[in-house]
């Protein structure tokens, strides 16, 4: 079974242009969450899809946005880039549904892509 | 002050050791408990997760949970040159309803284990 694909694997943009990275989740998992990793923040969640529309959302600046299309791909775009958003930005992919646990609580384990390494000169 | 801690390290031991990595955290409404090892170029993958506090086996690796103390651990026996990568912790709460893709991470640890 294929895992969770990000492309591109690199990137090189200057200050103020946009940017577009694009995650296909695993076969059959239908909720996609994005997070920027860096080495002073760490992981950080930026926000999560499920059928198309958004479920959740961290505490990112508006220039961050997101989308999920019919067959679960997700894409994430950032506008006007700034030098701090030079960050490896992961997806992760789940079924979206949770499982009951014997203690009454839902949860699902995330399973996570390689990453987009994007760098803002 | 983060939600979660963890001391970033970076953590070198000899292979065959026992390695102890810790997180402590301050939210109360944390209800599950994860940790992920990150290997260069890689996204996290799950080592462990549990929802109690206690202990929690398998294999080599033991997680342990002291909600009262908000305090969480891993202990890796028997460490390998493999085993060298980032170790990060997580926790999500149950808030949210149906989002389960939310979780907060602590820094990460990154442990060396030479032969």
């Amino acid at each position: 079974k294929a895992g969770v694909t990000q492309t591109p694997r690199y990137l090189i943009k200057t200050r103020g242009q946009q940017v577009t990275l694009s995650c296909s989740p695993i076969s059959g998992h239908r909720s996609v969450s994005w997070y920027q990793q860096t080495p002073g923040q760490g992981l950080q969640f930026l926000f999560e899809y499920f059928s198309e529309t958004q479920r959740n959302k961290g505490n990112f600046p508006g220039r961050f946005s997101g989308r999920q299309f019919s067959n679960s791909r997700s894409e994430m775009n950032v506008s006007t880039l700034e030098l701090g958003d030079s960050a490896l930005y992961l997806c992760a992919s789940s079924w979206g549904q949770g499982i009951m646990s014997v203690y009454g609580l839902r949860w699902e384990k995330l399973f996570f892509g390689s990453g987009t390494q994007l760098s803002v000169l | 002050q983060k939600e979660v801690e963890q001391d970033p390290g970076p953590l070198s031991v000899p292979e065959g050791a026992i390695v102890s990595l810790n997180c402590t955290y301050s939210n109360s409404a944390f209800q599950y408990f994860m940790w992920y090892r990150q290997y260069s170029r890689k996204g996290p993958e799950l080592l462990m997760y549990t929802y109690s506090s206690g202990n929690k086996e398998d294999g080599r690796f033991t997680a342990q949970v002291d909600k009262s103390s908000k305090y969480i651990s891993l202990f890796i026996r028997d460490s390998q040159p493999s085993d060298s990568a980032t170790y990060l912790c997580a926790m999500k709460t149950n808030a949210g309803g149906t989002s389960y893709g939310k979780l907060t991470f602590g820094q990460g640890t990154i442990l060396t284990v030479h032969p």
